[in-house]
């Protein structure tokens, strides 16, 4: 069971907004510490989709966004498209654990 | 552009070790750190620690620490992950990725992945 708790999956019809919570504690997110997201799509290696809450690195749709509040954070992809089909995940740093992933969220569109 | 090449895949019997290198190009090695993060097949990233290849400092996970060792030759912008008594439950694809210029922990440039078996 991870620090980080995501739900294992959501879906969504093309065109419709998700979003995939990312519940934490007061000793990473709730302690200030931001949180990142990443996604992987089938057999590669993971990229680097919000950085610091809600910054987006160059290259990566405004259609994904980022936000935290309190101990916990979300991502939300609107106009979901089927590219978007791939797992995802929040990272955040731990007082003790130092660098920690949620446990992954499937995206699935419908 | 920024690369970040790794060793190829291996397999390794229990209690051996492995050494994973991942050389990095296109930036200025000792300006980020490196991390390392591995995925058992079917399961979800796991932060294994990092490496500054600046001044050679590490942060290491807990769950690690004892058995992990991360090193970097900054002549050959080369960086290393040595993990020691190897059991069945290591048996992972294992990534390098570059830190990101306002975190050390986020990986923003990713390698290929070495994927190491760990079996009798």
């Amino acid at each position: 069971q991870s620090v980080l708790t995501q739900p294992p999956s959501v879906s969504g019809a093309p065109g419709q907004r998700v979003t995939i919570s990312c519940i934490g504690s007061s000793s990473n997110i709730g302690a200030g510490y931001d949180v990142h997201w990443y996604q992987q799509l089938p057999g590669t290696a993971p990229k680097l989709l919000i950085s610091g809450n809600n910054n987006r690195p160059s290259g990566v749709p405004d259609r994904f966004s980022g936000s935290k509040s309190g101990t916990s954070a979300s991502l939300a992809i609107t106009g979901l498209q089927a590219e978007d089909e791939a797992d995802y995940y929040c990272q955040s740093y731990d007082s003790s654990l130092s660098g920690l992933f949620g446990g992954g969220t499937k995206v699935t569109v419908l | 552009q920024v690369q970040l090449v790794q060793s190829g895949a291996e397999v390794k019997k229990p209690g051996a070790s492995v050494k994973v290198s991942c050389k990095a190009s296109g930036y200025a090695f000792t300006t980020y750190g490196i991390i390392w993060v591995r995925q058992a097949p079917g399961q979800g990233l796991e932060w294994m620690g990092w490496i500054s290849p600046y001044n050679g400092r590490t942060n290491y996970a807990q769950k690690l620490q004892g058995r992990v060792s991360m090193t970097t030759d900054t002549s050959t912008n080369t960086a290393y992950m040595d993990l020691r008594s190897l059991r069945s439950d290591d048996t992972a694809m294992y990534y390098c990725a570059r830190g990101n210029s306002g975190y050390d922990y986020v990986a923003e440039y990713w390698g290929q992945g070495t994927l190491v078996t760990v079996s009798s």
